[in-house]
């Protein structure tokens, strides 16, 4: 156990809708990462923050959004679902300060149908 | 951009016996980190092993070590006295050294072990 939860654990759901995948990170750890799984495009990372504030974006589309409100957990957003969005997401936390290890999150697995 | 290559799609080898599986990348960056991920059947991402790209001695984490070649960009890992439970996806992933910085991770070697 990573100490790092997520919720739900699976969701499906229909294309056009939106959800939102939630994440708690390791006690005292600052830094939330999300990254995507897909069977064509691998793991890929899509949206950083770091104490509440936005650190950095990848390959994140217009139609996701993240937070990270102020007891640290996460929030990704994913509206307008296509059949493609269909992928395993992982959330991830690190210390900071220096550690920059992540530990991972078991993962939602998002279908869209 | 930093790249990650892992060439051996697949892998398998006998219970007991030693494996290395490899990883190269590409980076202009002189400090960075190299990590080692395990995704078993379960799906979750368990970190194996680190690296600092500024140490010279390789890691070391009981069974398994790393031989991590700065000059050639090469950052195997070698496990071994495999254990069934060893088997899984094995990422190796490259972390720029500029404070939290993102994975940027390999395409995987999914590693098996016969009994």
């Amino acid at each position: 156990d990573s100490g790092v939860t997520q919720t739900p654990k699976h969701l499906i759901t229909a294309t056009g809708q939106r959800v939102t995948l939630r994440c708690s990170p390791r006690s005292g750890d600052l830094s939330v990462y999300w990254y995507q799984q897909s069977l064509d495009q691998g793991l890929q990372f899509l949206i950083q923050y770091y104490n509440g504030e936005e650190r950095a974006k990848g390959n994140i589309l217009e139609r996701f959004s993240a937070q990270q409100f102020p007891d640290l957990h996460s929030e990704l957003n994913l509206s307008s679902l296509e059949l493609g969005d269909s992928a395993l997401y992982f959330c991830a936390s690190s210390p900071g300060q220096g550690r920059n290890e992540q530990y991972f999150g078991p993962g939602t697995r998002l279908t869209v149908t | 951009a930093q790249t990650v290559t892992q060439s051996q799609p697949e892998m398998s080898v006998q219970e007991a016996e030693t494996v290395t599986l490899s990883c190269t990348y590409d980076t202009s960056e002189n400090n960075y980190y190299l990590f080692w991920y395990k995704q078993p059947p379960s799906r979750q991402m368990i970190l194996v092993i680190r690296q600092e790209a500024y140490k010279q001695q390789n890691a070391t984490e009981n069974r398994f070590s790393v031989n991590f070649q700065k000059a050639a960009k090469s950052f195997s890992l070698k496990i071994s006295d495999s254990q069934l439970g060893d088997t899984a996806m094995y990422f190796c992933a490259f972390m720029r050294n500029f404070g939290n910085e993102k994975l940027t991770f390999g395409t995987g070697t999914r590693l098996t072990i016969i009994p």
